[in-house]
């Protein structure tokens, strides 16, 4: 059962523009969010993060939306770069244990 | 300050057989958790080490078993390899069990053949 889902395998976004990745969960006891990036050959890196008591977060050009009656979030990053370009995983966590549960990821290209 | 490393970076065994991997975490880490990544999945959470004793564990069997040492570095052993277990391992360190970020080590690539 998949618990955190990323619908779109890949998205491609021209340079300066808004990348929007989407992800769902299931589980309605999720309480912290969090997005990592990674590169090839190279392990997950933490991007942002948001808590269930929050809507938004934002750090630099990355922004997490969370709407927790839809069971969704999002990450935005504006303007997009081409060092940008990688794979996204959603990722969900509930109460202090440090359990994550990753989505399948998205593969974003920013096309110079 | 030394990220976390992984040991060895790529591995093939034939099925039946036992494999160890090896992690050493980030100075001043003493978390430590084990994902398995298949390919086009995301990584999924095997078990945590908190100074060297089992923290909490993911849906898989008891031949996952790993070992936390006095330095923090730590081991993921699989028994009687099977096809599926082919993956990434990643390990993940992190200054304490509670939501301090963790950081990922490269993998290791592991093909059961």
């Amino acid at each position: 059962d998949q618990q955190v889902k990323q619908n779109s395998p890949s998205l491609s976004v021209q340079e300066g523009r808004i990348s929007i990745l989407n992800c769902d969960y299931t589980n309605s006891m999720f309480d912290y969010f969090l997005w990592y990036k990674k590169y090839p050959a190279e392990g997950p890196t933490f991007l942002i993060s948001i808590s269930s008591i929050k809507d938004k977060n934002e750090d630099g050009r990355f922004t997490v939306f969370l709407n927790k009656s839809a069971k969704h979030l999002s990450l935005h990053i504006v303007p997009s770069q081409p060092g940008d370009s990688a794979v996204y995983f959603c990722a969900a966590s509930l109460g202090s244990y440090q359990k994550v549960t990753f989505g399948t990821g998205t593969k974003l290209q920013v096309i110079p | 300050e030394t990220g976390v490393t992984q040991s060895p970076t790529h591995l093939i065994k034939t099925r039946g057989q036992q494999v160890t991997l090896r992690c050493s975490s980030q100075s001043g880490h003493n978390t430590v958790s084990w994902y398995q990544q298949a390919l086009g999945q995301g990584p999924q959470f095997i078990f945590q080490y908190y100074r060297e004793e089992e923290n909490g564990r993911g849906n898989f069997p008891p031949r996952f078993s790993g070992l936390q040492f006095p330095n923090y570095s730590s081991e993921l052993n699989v028994n009687a390899l099977e096809l599926d277990d082919s993956a990434l391992y990643l390990c993940a360190s992190s200054p304490g069990q509670g939501r301090e970020t963790q950081y990922f080590g490269p993998g290791t690539r592991l093909l059961v053949l």
